[in-house]
């Protein structure tokens, strides 16, 4: 069946850096879309970031453009998050996601979500 | 940013009774060329990652008891629970994927009255 696990959370201090893995199994990864959604501590779901198949194009959201880069290795079926300068308000649990059912343009990617993996939490305190 | 409001908040509702949530985007996500809502409902259980329910508005993911229904179009969606169960219990969410970036209702707590 599908699969996503991510690993790679932890407590780590402001300005500190740290990199997420999502492996993907169960489905042909090089065809889909990829992307991460955190949600802060009792809050709802927020964007991150979205890397296309072939991981020629990636899109971030206004808070963490500069400071995160989303990778993928498609011969290891892995995403990725590298996150570096980490703030207070990027604690969250950091979820790998499969895009579905749209597309991506030249400024952004358009899907629905499914499946979303367990996630793994990033507390970002000193 | 298309803002995605969802009412109520918090819904207690007994269990084999209707649940209603409401979710209101702040345009259209309704693409003309193809006359698809792009919006979508997840559900989050307690501890767990949020599960597909929906998408294109009404369209029930294989899997999805089909007591679950969305319906709506334009800026106006609705996710109906038609007979409530216990392990209905959980946070829905709604999700546009109209415009980039794809934002998220606040969530509505459906619990057991």
């Amino acid at each position: 069946q599908v699969q996503l696990e991510e690993s790679g959370g932890g407590v780590v201090q402001p300005g500190r850096s740290l990199r997420l893995s999502c492996a993907a199994s169960g489905f042909t990864f090089t065809t889909y879309v990829m992307y991460w959604v955190r949600q802060a501590p009792g809050q709802g779901l927020e964007w991150v970031a979205v890397i296309s198949d072939d991981g020629s194009k990636q899109f971030y959201r206004d808070s963490v453009r500069g400071r995160f880069t989303i990778s993928r290795d498609n011969s290891e079926n892995t995403l990725y998050l590298q996150m570096n300068s980490l703030r207070g308000e990027d604690t969250a649990v950091y979820y790998c996601v499969r895009g579905v059912g749209g597309y991506c343009s030249t400024t952004s990617c358009y899907h629905w979500f499914d499946p979303w993996g367990q996630g793994t939490l990033v507390t970002v305190s000193s | 940013d298309i803002v995605m409001t969802q009412s109520p908040d918090s819904l207690p509702v007994s269990l084999g009774e209707r649940a209603t949530i409401n979710c209101k985007s702040s345009q259209s996500l309704l693409y003309r060329s193809d006359n698809k809502n792009y919006l979508a409902w997840y559900q989050q259980k307690p501890g767990q990652p949020p599960k597909l329910l929906i998408y294109w508005a009404s369209t029930r993911e294989s899997g999805v008891p089909d007591r679950f229904s969305g319906s709506g179009s334009g800026t106006d969606f609705t996710l109906i629970i038609s007979s409530l169960q216990a392990e209905d219990v959980a946070v829905y969410y709604c999700q546009q994927y109209y415009s980039s970036p794809p934002t998220f209702g606040q969530g509505t707590r459906v619990e057991i009255k």
